[in-house]
C-alpha cells in the first residue's frame, strides 16, 4: 500500500482564494511526523509545515495550515489567500517511528494560481 | 555553504557510460539522503546515511547503483553502466537531529541526468 496518496494530481485556483491540497497516508506505527513542502519550477524542495501525530493542534505557518484528521489519516494542507508565487508542486511527506531513516512522499499535486 | 549543493545541474551522458553525481551537505548535518524523481512523479527513495553508522539502501533499484559517504561529508552516487530509464533529478538532502521526529530535510537543486 501506498504510504501517502495525494489523489490531486493537478489544480487551479484563483489568486486571493484558498484552496485545499489533500493527503492521506498509510501507518500503523504509534507515532509519526507529516511534512509539507513546495517544488517551485526551479526544483528547489521547500519545506512548508509540519504536524507531529501526537501534535493537539492543527500547525499553522503564516499561509499555510494543516488540516489533520488523524482518525482519517489526512492531512490536508490549506493555502489561504492564494497568490501568483504559490504555483508550484506540493508535496506530502511522512517519517515513522520505526522506520525513522527515510522520508516517504506522495506523487505530489501541481498547484496553479489563476490572475 | 548555506545550503545543500549538488554537482553537476545537469549531466548528459550515454546509455552504458558511468556517471557519478556529488552532494555537499549543509555543514554539521549528520542525515544525507538521495532521493530520484522521475517527470512529473513524487521523490522515490535510494539511500541514507546516518554518521558513521551502516547506510540503508533499501532503495537503490539495482546493483548498478551505489553511493558513497565519508564521515559527515560529501557523497557520492555513482550509475554504472546508465540506461534511458535512469533519466530523472535526482536530489540530495540532508538533516540534523535526525532522532527528533520533527527534523525536515533541506534538498539541494537536484541533478537532472538524461540518458541518450
Amino acid at each position: 500500500a501506498q504510504k501517502i496518496t495525494q489523489t490531486q494530481p493537478g489544480m487551479f485556483v484563483q489568486e486571493k482564494e484558498a484552496v485545499t491540497l489533500d493527503c492521506t497516508y498509510d501507518t500503523s506505527d504509534p507515532s509519526y511526523g507529516l511534512f509539507w513542502y513546495k517544488q517551485p519550477s526551479s526544483g528547489e524542495m521547500i519545506f512548508l509545515i509540519y504536524q507531529g501525530s501526537y501534535d493537539q493542534q492543527n500547525a499553522t505557518e503564516g499561509r499555510y495550515s494543516l488540516n489533520f484528521q488523524k482518525a482519517r489519516k489526512s492531512a490536508n494542507l490549506v493555502i489561504s489567500a492564494s497568490q501568483l508565487g504559490d504555483s508550484a508542486m506540493y508535496f506530502c511527506a511522512m517519517r515513522e517511528i520505526y522506520n525513522f531513516n527515510k522520508f516517504y512522499f506522495g506523487s505530489g499535486t501541481k498547484l496553479n494560481v489563476k490572475p | 555553504g548555506a545550503g545543500v549543493s549538488q554537482s553537476p545541474s545537469n549531466k548528459v551522458t550515454e546509455k552504458g557510460k558511468d556517471v557519478e553525481l556529488r552532494c555537499d551537505p549543509i555543514s554539521g548535518h549528520t542525515a544525507l539522503y538521495w532521493y530520484r524523481q522521475r517527470l512529473g512523479q513524487g521523490l522515490e527513495f535510494l539511500i541514507y546515511f546516518q554518521g558513521n553508522s551502516a547506510p540503508d539502501k533499501s532503495g537503490l533499484p539495482s546493483d548498478r547503483f551505489s553511493a558513497e559517504r565519508t564521515g559527515e561529508s560529501v557523497s557520492t552516487l555513482t550509475i554504472q553502466r546508465t540506461q534511458q530509464e535512469d533519466s530523472a533529478v535526482y536530489l540530495c538532502a540532508s538533516s540534523s537531529l535526525s532522532g527528533q521526529m520533527n527534523t525536515e530535510a533541506f534538498f539541494g537543486q537536484g541533478t537532472r541526468l538524461t540518458v541518450v
